[in-house]
Order: C-alpha cells, then structure tokens, then sequence
C-alpha cells in the first residue's frame, strides 16, 4: 500500500542553522501539507501546496519557513534560521480527495 | 474558524471492554469531513475512521465506530472489544469541504486511552 514517507526520522541542529525536511507524498496524490505538532500540544497546519504554489497557510508559517517540490516526487520544508521554540514533530501529509495520508514525522531538536 | 473541542484529557478501558471518546466541533459550513487519527507511542498519525457530513449512516470500521449528531455538532469515537494496542492519543479532526481546491485538518488537542490488562 502506498505511503508518505519521510526524511530524516530525527534532526538535531543548532539555534541559527537552517534546516531542510523531506517528505515524498502518495504518487499519485496533488495536495501536499506539513503540519508540526510541539511536545505534549495538538497538531497544527502550517502550509498546503497544490500545483507547485502555496495553497494556504498558517500564522506560524513565516518567512523563516518556505517549501518546495523541486521535482516530481519531494516535498521539502526549510526553516531558515530555526529557533528553540521550531523544536517540533514536522508531519507532511498528502491527499488525492478528502483524506489525508501522514508521514511518520520528523522530530526536531533545535539547540 | 471552526474549532474541535476534546474535553477528556485521558481515558483508560479496560481490555474487552467499550470505550466512548468524545469532540465536538464549531462551524458554520454545512459540507464537510471528519476524522479519528489515533497517535501511538511512535509519534505516527494513523487514520482510524472517517465520517462525511452529507452521509447520515455512522461510519464503522471493525471494532471503530463513530456516532455522528450533526446538529449536536457531536463526533464520538466508540472502541468496541479494546486491545492494549489501542492504547495511544486519539485526536478528532474537522476539514472543511471546498470545491475546487482542497483545505487543512482542524485538530482537537487530543485524547489520552489507557488500556488496563
């Protein structure tokens, strides 16, 4: 059965680095989403991708934060400056109708 | 914007037994979609049941089903015959339904089930 997969399962990095996590959605799927879900908290959308654009996104995605497909299988999120408080598990998830498939999530340690 | 509300923090079942959890939801859309994504230990999001609003038939999967009151805007999640791998966070889900494009999940802050052996 297909599945969303992604890269790496566990990332730490250092206040200031910049990250990049990596998602491959369901293949034949065209919506995209990444989701973060801090420690103990609910999960909370950060931003869709449909057609190579940015669909919708939240008030947590700021200009630190950005994605892209840059071919036809990845799916990357790319904090650019990352904070303690980016310390996060990072879903990406991907749909063809109405529901959404997850990956098994990046955790990420930001020191 | 529409809002899940899960008021148990935690729950515990014991093994065989039923257990109910519960959301409810705000919105002022009358098309939409509800989930139950169950969350182990690993962290994973796994989809346990899906409920279309337009449909009044609760839907059901093995020993998950759901009772679905629209106009209650009630959306509980009924484990029947409970297994200690049913022990994880269950969170409730509400997404919006918008033709074209599609919309982001809407998630309550989540359910803790202790299965006791």
């Amino acid at each position: 059965e297909p599945e969303v997969t992604q890269t790496p399962s566990h990332q730490v990095t250092q206040m200031g680095q910049e990250v990049i996590l990596r998602c491959v959605p369901i293949s034949n799927h065209l919506y995209f989403y990444w989701y973060r879900q801090i420690l103990g908290q609910k999960v909370e959308f950060l931003v869709s991708f449909y057609n190579n654009e940015i669909s919708e996104k939240s008030e947590i995605f700021d200009d630190q934060f950005s994605v892209e497909r840059p071919d036809g299988s990845n799916f990357t999120l790319k904090i650019r400056s990352t904070k303690l408080e980016d310390s996060a598990m990072y879903f990406c998830a991907s749909t063809g109708e109405e529901t959404q498939y997850f990956g098994p999530g990046t955790r990420l340690l930001v020191l | 914007a529409q809002t899940v509300t899960q008021s148990q923090p935690e729950m515990s079942v014991q093994e065989a037994e039923t257990v109910t959890l519960s959301c409810t939801y705000d919105t002022s859309e009358s098309d939409y979609y509800l989930f139950w994504y169950k969350q182990p230990p690993s962290r994973q999001m796994i989809l346990v049941i899906r409920q279309e609003a337009y449909k009044q038939q609760n839907a059901t999967e093995n020993r998950f089903s759901v009772n679905f009151q629209k106009a209650a805007k009630s959306f509980s999640l009924k484990i029947s015959d409970s297994q200690l791998g049913d022990a994880a966070m269950y969170f409730c889900a509400y997404k919006a339904l918008r033709r074209p494009g599609n919309t982001p999940l809407v998630f309550g802050k989540g359910t803790r089930l202790s299965v006791i052996a």
